[in-house]
């Protein structure tokens, strides 16, 4: 069946790069994403990899994807107190219609 | 931009009770989504309806009803709750229809909270 696996929780300094790790299951995924959920709010989309391509930088976002790993990492440079939030990787595999979430990250910015 | 609504925001219920939490949609959106958020258990699917006038269980159906209404409203009514199902729930919507499956962004709504005593 399809799995998502995150660790729970990360700290980092502000001004570091932090880099959240995930790995899933079904090797048919053909896109893998990126959720920000701030207290109290829904999930917003931050960024998604097609699953024919290695790497996807977007600003201070870099996606690495290791297909033959099943490895997806997101990694935030120089980061701020305002990208303490939960991080939820989400994997679609091919023939279904809906997203399988992982545990998200807690991500906790010090100053 | 309202994007995904969903009432209410808090609910305590005893056991026992019954209610419906209520989500719509105003960006035209096919497919409609609720899950639960339950600590250290990420976000699983309770049910989905893929376009109007449909509705599947997803990983997490028991205890659940569901209510396509139209294209913009999807409800989820829980008949008889119970402290299990103390959770914070989520509505989401995205395009679907002839986008290929799995493809599309998921919008949320900002979750509803709810506490069976």
């Amino acid at each position: 069946g399809e799995d998502v696996e995150q660790s729970l929780f990360l700290s980092v300094r502000e001004g570091d790069s932090s880099v959240i790790n995930c790995t899933y299951t079904d090797s048919s995924s053909t896109y893998l994403y990126w959720y920000k959920q701030e207290p109290g709010a829904g999930l917003q989309l931050l960024t998604y990899i097609f699953s024919n391509m290695d790497m996807k930088q977007d600003q201070r976002l870099t996606v690495l994807l290791n297909k033959k790993d099943k490895h997806l990492s997101l990694r935030i440079a120089d980061t701020q107190t305002g990208d303490s939030a939960i991080y939820f990787c989400a994997e679609s595999p091919g023939s279904a219609r809906q997203l399988t979430f992982g545990s998200g990250t807690q991500l906790t910015v010090l100053p | 931009n309202a994007g995904v609504t969903q009432t209410p925001k808090f609910q305590v219920l005893k056991t026992g009770q019954s209610m419906t939490l209520q989500c719509a949609q105003d960006m035209n959106h096919n497919s409609m989504y609720w899950y639960r958020q339950d600590p250290g258990m990420g976000l699983r699917l309770i049910y989905y309806s893929a376009s109007e006038g449909t509705t599947d269980k997803g990983e997490v159906p028991n205890g659940y009803n569901v209510s396509r209404l139209n294209k913009r409203e999807f409800s989820l009514r829980l008949e008889s709750a119970a402290p299990s199902q103390t959770s914070v729930y989520f509505c989401a919507s995205r395009t679907g229809g002839y986008q290929p499956p799995g493809t599309g962004e998921l919008f949320f709504g900002e979750g509803s909270r709810l506490t069976v005593l």
